[in-house]
């Protein structure tokens, strides 16, 4: 069964220094994998994605994300954080039986200091 | 596109009322799917559907919670008698082929006094 890890449930940054959130997979085949943000009182926004193609994958706000076959990792960056980046980010991956289904991480929650 | 809707978006209930919250998702989307978020347990899966048909109802928590998708632009979730400990957000997502990710709606707060 395909899972997701994210390591951290809380992360806190300063303005300006980099963010990274970090997030393990396990599968069997190729995934497809995927990273969500949330702000307060809203749905899940979709940020980037990978789809096999470029391992270096580029999203909104200025985030992007490289999947790491040999360490099954699909870590979330961004060089300079800014308030409005404080959320909650969930990592996820596509489910092997090609069902539609996303397997959820349990989301790290991102606070960004002044 | 309005992308997809829910309603409402909140809801506040006595114990023991009938809840129905309601999806419409995007057009064209194929797949539907129900989440229920909590501080406790996080984002868990309900129910999805393929092209109105339920596909995995595993995760629909007991028999007081049901889910219907009469057609491609409708689907509703009833929790019938509701408790306390259903109060959460529920959030209802679809995509197309199940691929390129999901569209969540902005999701229903319920709230069970």
């Amino acid at each position: 069964a395909q899972s997701v890890t994210q390591l951290g449930s809380h992360v806190s940054v300063s303005e300006g220094a980099l963010v990274l959130l970090r997030c393990n997979y396990s599968s069997s085949v190729p995934p497809y994998l995927f990273w969500y943000v949330q702000y307060p009182n809203q749905g899940l926004q979709l940020l980037l994605k990978y789809t096999s193609a470029a391992t270096l994958v580029k999203g909104i706000n200025g985030f992007e994300a490289e999947f790491k076959k040999s360490e099954t990792s699909f870590h979330l960056t961004k060089p300079s954080a800014h308030m409005s980046d404080a959320a909650e980010y969930f990592c996820a991956v596509s489910d092997t039986s090609n069902t539609g289904k996303l397997i959820f991480g349990q989301g790290t929650t991102l606070q960004v200091k002044p | 596109d309005a992308g997809v809707i829910q309603s409402p978006r909140h809801e506040v209930t006595e114990m023991g009322q009938e809840v129905t919250l309601r999806c419409k998702p995007i057009s064209g989307h194929d797949y539907l799917f129900w989440y229920r978020q909590t501080m406790m347990r996080g984002l868990e899966l309900l129910i999805y559907f393929n092209n109105n048909v339920p596909i995995d109802d595993s995760g629909m928590p007991e028999d007081r919670f049901s889910a219907k998708m009469p057609n491609a632009s409708f689907s509703t979730l009833k929790i019938q008698p509701s408790e306390p400990r259903d109060s959460a957000v529920y959030f209802c997502a679809c995509t197309y082929r199940g691929r390129g990710g999901y569209t969540f709606g902005s999701g229903t707060r319920l709230t069970v006094v």
